[in-house]
This record gives structure tokens, C-alpha cells and sequence, in this order.
């Protein structure tokens, strides 16, 4: 099946510190990757929509000077949190939709912890 | 109204008990709906889509009521494999990405 990895896992950081997270897409090639974030006990929030080479569509709400999106290439994008804070602490999640439609296919998840 | 809501939960249940979930969602127009299922700390898996003429995989049935706007999951026979978080996901007005209900929590016990 479709397998979709995130790194690092885990990550705790200082207050002002940039952090930077990575979706790859292993074993096939997605031309749209997707951003959650998740808060306990609440629903996954979609952050963005990120296709390959162009800029990324951002939700309502969500800053793009903050959270900067890089979709480079069909099987990898990327979250960068720029000088993250307390309130940035949460569940990220991203998602591939496999190249030419189909499902969405999610990555294990990117534990943030800002201090 | 929320885009999509969720019975608030938490279902205790013992083994073996059949448990129903409901959902409903704002957008009339959309498509595509799912049940996934949400492990604590553990990314969502998609459990089955719900077709509008329903469908049964194993022990779960989803049913899809395009009128209400409503969306059902049925679970027979619970297990204690079934404790989880089960979210109900709706395309967005776009049909790009998913919406998630907050889910609703089922503990199965023995």
C-alpha cells in the first residue's frame, strides 16, 4: 500500500526557534500534499494545500509568513514553523493524494513542543 | 453549523455489543464522505467510504442519508481492537481536501 513518512517525529524546541518538518511520499508520486494540525481532543484542522511547484493554498486563518510550505518535488514538501512559540505546540499531519487522484494517504505525525 | 459534527461521545461498551455513531455535515453539495479511524497519538486510517447506497465491510456498516445530510456507522460485535476515535470526514466545498469531525471515542471493555 501507499506509505507516507514525516521527520522527525518528534521535536521539542526553544521559543523563536524555526522548525522545520518533512512529508515524503515513498513509494509513489503526489502532485498534492495536504497539512493538518491537530490540538488534543480536537478535530484535524487543514492548514494548507500544497502542489508541486507552484505556492501552496493556505486555510482561512492560517499564516503564511508563519508556516512556510515547500512542495519541491512529486514525493517530498515541507512545513517550516518559523520562530515558533508555545501556542504553535500541536499535532502536525500531512497527507499525499497519489499522482493522477485517489485517496488521501497520511503520514504518521510530527509531534511539536515548543518551550 | 459546523461543517461537519459528531455525537460528542465517549461510547463505553462491553464486548460483543453493537454500537451506532452519527454524524452530519453543513455543505449539501458535497461528494464524498469516510469513516476513519484515529488511534490515540496515531495518525487517522481510513476505515471505509460511505456510498449513497450503503455499504458493509465485516462488522461495519455506513450508511449515507443525502436529505439529512447525515451519516452513519454501525459496529457489531464489538472488539476490543475496536477502541478508538472514529472520525467522521467529509470532502471540502472545493472536493481538494477533507473536513474531520471532532470524532467520537469508543472504548470497548472485556
Amino acid at each position: 500500500g501507499a506509505v507516507v513518512s514525516q521527520h522527525p517525529s518528534r521535536v521539542i524546541c526553544k521559543s523563536g526557534t524555526s522548525v522545520k518538518i518533512e512529508c515524503r511520499s515513498l513509494d509513489f508520486q503526489a502532485t498534492t500534499m495536504f497539512w493538518y494540525r491537530q490540538f488534543p481532543k480536537q478535530s484535524l484542522m487543514l492548514m494548507a494545500t500544497s502542489n508541486e511547484g507552484s505556492k501552496a493554498t493556505y486555510e482561512q486563518g492560517v499564516e503564511k509568513d508563519k508556516f512556510l510550505i515547500n512542495h519541491a518535488s512529486l514525493t517530498l514538501s515541507t512545513l517550516t514553523v518559523t520562530s515558533a512559540h508555545p501556542e504553535d505546540s500541536s499535532f502536525y499531519i500531512c497527507s499525499a493524494v497519489r499522482q493522477g487522484g485517489g485517496a488521501q494517504y497520511f503520514g504518521p505525525g510530527t509531534r511539536l513542543l515548543v518551550l | 453549523r459546523k461543517e461537519v459534527e459528531q455525537d460528542p461521545g465517549p461510547f463505553n461498551v462491553p464486548e460483543g455489543a453493537t454500537v451506532a455513531f452519527n454524524c452530519t455535515y453543513s455543505n449539501s453539495a458535497s461528494q464524498s464522505f469516510f469513516w476513519y479511524r484515529q488511534d490515540c497519538r496515531k495518525e487517522p486510517k481510513l476505515l471505509m467510504s460511505v456510498y449513497s447506497s450503503g455499504n458493509e465491510d465485516g462488522r461495519f456498516t455506513a450508511q449515507l442519508n443525502r436529505a439529512s445530510q447525515y451519516i452513519s456507522l454501525l459496529i457489531r460485535d464489538s472488539k476490543l481492537s475496536d477502541s478508538a476515535t472514529y472520525l467522521c470526514v467529509v470532502f471540502n466545498q472545493a472536493g481538494t481536501a477533507l473536513i474531520f469531525g471532532k470524532g467520537t471515542t469508543l472504548s470497548v471493555s472485556s
